[in-house]
């Protein structure tokens, strides 16, 4: 079955410094990776996705991720952060073992600090 | 862009209450979604449907059921709501019938609480 295993819950960093947030999946078949951002009081917005091709990938307000496949990991970087990247992160998969769906990780809160 | 509306932000019911949790989206897209999101758990999985009058139960459907009568509306019907459904509630959708490579659109989200 799938699942997905974001490593830290909270993360904790100053202004302008790199970030990585740490993202584990276990499937056993081909997989489709998001990473979704949700602002405080609001609903999820895509990040970016990992569909096939590249095992990096670019997303939007700056944020990158890499697929390794080896590793089964999908981490979540980000070279210099800002204060209004304080929200929660959520890796997401997809394949077609579990039927029709997407598993969300726990979440990791990311806050930046001035 | 898609837009994705549930109809209310907060809700307060009591114990034992019907409760009608309603989402629209305007993208005419096949599929919608509901999740429970809690601290710590991330968002589980209650229902989905990928066509009109179509439902999949989640990997948490106990206590809810679901209503699509019409493409661009999915409700999510407490039955009998308890304390223990207290919760954010986030309704999504996609498009491509089945498509699992399809990022989903979210709503802002319903804060129900149950008293």
């Amino acid at each position: 079955a799938q699942s997905v295993t974001q490593l830290d819950s909270q993360v904790p960093v100053f202004e302008e410094a790199p970030v990585e947030l740490r993202c584990n999946y276990s499937s056993s078949v081909s997989v489709y990776l998001f990473w979704y951002v949700q602002y405080p009081n609001q609903g999820l917005q895509l990040l970016l996705k990992y569909l096939s091709g590249s095992t990096l990938v670019k997303g939007i307000n700056g944020f990158e991720a890499e697929f390794n496949k080896s590793q089964t990991s999908f981490h979540l970087r980000k070279p210099s952060v800002h204060i209004s990247d304080t929200a929660e992160y959520f890796c997401a998969v997809s394949d077609n073992t579990g039927g029709f769906k997407t598993i969300f990780g726990a979440g990791t809160r990311l806050f930046v600090k001035a | 862009d898609v837009k994705v509306t549930q109809s209310s932000r907060y809700l307060v019911k009591r114990t034992g209450e019907k409760v009608f949790l309603e989402c629209v989206q305007d993208m005419d897209h096949e599929n919608m979604f509901w999740y429970r999101q809690d601290p710590g758990l991330g968002l589980r999985l209650i229902y989905f449907s990928y066509d009109v009058k179509m439902k999949e139960k989640g990997d948490i459907p106990e206590g809810y059921s679901v209503s699509r009568e019409k493409k661009e509306r999915f409700s999510l019907i407490l039955e009998s709501a308890s304390t223990n459904q207290t919760s954010m509630y986030l309704c999504a959708s996609s498009p491509q019938k089945q498509g699992l490579n399809s990022p989903l659109h979210f709503g802002n989200g319903t804060r129900l609480t149950v008293t």
